[in-house]
C-alpha cells in the first residue's frame, strides 16, 4: 500500500534556529502534500497544502514566512521552520491524498518538534 | 466544507461492539465520509469511507441513514488495542479539516 516517510520522528533545536522536516512517498506519486500541526490533546490543525511545481497554500492565520513549504520532487515536499520558538514545539503531520476511492489519505508518522 | 460533531470520549469493555456517531449536518452531494484512528504520537490511520447506506470492511462498519446527515462507525468486540482517537472526516476528496474526535477508552 501507499507509504508516506516522515524524517525526523523527533527534533530537539535551540529556539532561533531552523529546522527541516520531510516527507516522501515512498511507492507512488504525490503532486499535492498536506501539512497539520497538532498540540498536545488537540485535533490536527491544516496548516498548509503544497503542490509541485507551484506556491504552497497555507490557512489563514498560517505565517508562511514562518513556515516554509517546498514540493521539490513528485515524491518528496518538505516544511522548514524557521526562527523556532517554544511556541512551536507541536507534533507536525503530513499527508498524501487518497490514491482512489476507499482509499483514504496517508499520513506520515508525524515529527516531535521541541523547542528549548 | 461540512463541519463535523462528535462524542468528546466514550469508555467500553473488552468485546464489545462499540458505536460512534458523526453529526455533519451540512453535508454536500459530491462529499463522502472518512473515519481515521489516531494512537498517541503517530500519525492518523485510515479505517473506512463511505458515501451512502453501510460500508463493512475487516475492520470495521459504516452506517450511512439517507439523509446522509450523521453516520456511525460500528467497532466489532473492541480490544485494549483499539484505544485511540477516531476521527469523521467529510469532504470531496480534497482538503480535509479534522474536527474534535472520539477519544476511545477501552476498559479491561
Amino acid at each position: 500500500g501507499a507509504v508516506v516517510s516522515q524524517h525526523p520522528s523527533r527534533v530537539i533545536c535551540k529556539s532561533g534556529t531552523s529546522v527541516k522536516i520531510e516527507c516522501r512517498s515512498l511507492d507512488f506519486q504525490a503532486t499535492t502534500m498536506f501539512w497539520y500541526r497538532q498540540f498536545p490533546k488537540q485535533s490536527l490543525m491544516l496548516m498548509a497544502t503544497s503542490n509541485e511545481g507551484s506556491k504552497a497554500t497555507y490557512e489563514q492565520g498560517v505565517e508562511k514566512d514562518k513556515f516554509l513549504i517546498n514540493h521539490a520532487s513528485l515524491t518528496l515536499s518538505t516544511l522548514t521552520v524557521t526562527s523556532a520558538h517554544p511556541e512551536d514545539s507541536s507534533f507536525y503531520i503530513c499527508s498524501a491524498p487518497p490514491r482512489g476511492y476507499d482509499y483514504g489519505y496517508t499520513f506520515g508518522s508525524g515529527t516531535r518538534l521541541t523547542v528549548v | 466544507l461540512a463541519k463535523t460533531t462528535q462524542p468528546i470520549s466514550m469508555d467500553s469493555y473488552e468485546g464489545q461492539e462499540v458505536n460512534i456517531t458523526c453529526s455533519h449536518n451540512n453535508i454536500a452531494t459530491n462529499d463522502y465520509i472518512t473515519w481515521y484512528q489516531q494512537f498517541p504520537s503517530q500519525g492518523p490511520r485510515f479505517i473506512i469511507q463511505g458515501y451512502k447506506t453501510k460500508v463493512t470492511n475487516e475492520v470495521a462498519s459504516l452506517f450511512i441513514p439517507a439523509d446522509r446527515k450523521s453516520s456511525t462507525l460500528s467497532l466489532p468486540r473492541v480490544s485494549l488495542s483499539d484505544t485511540a482517537v477516531y476521527y469523521c472526516l467529510v469532504g470531496d476528496g480534497n482538503q480535509f479539516y479534522f474536527g474534535t474526535g472520539t477519544s476511545l477508552t477501552v476498559i479491561p
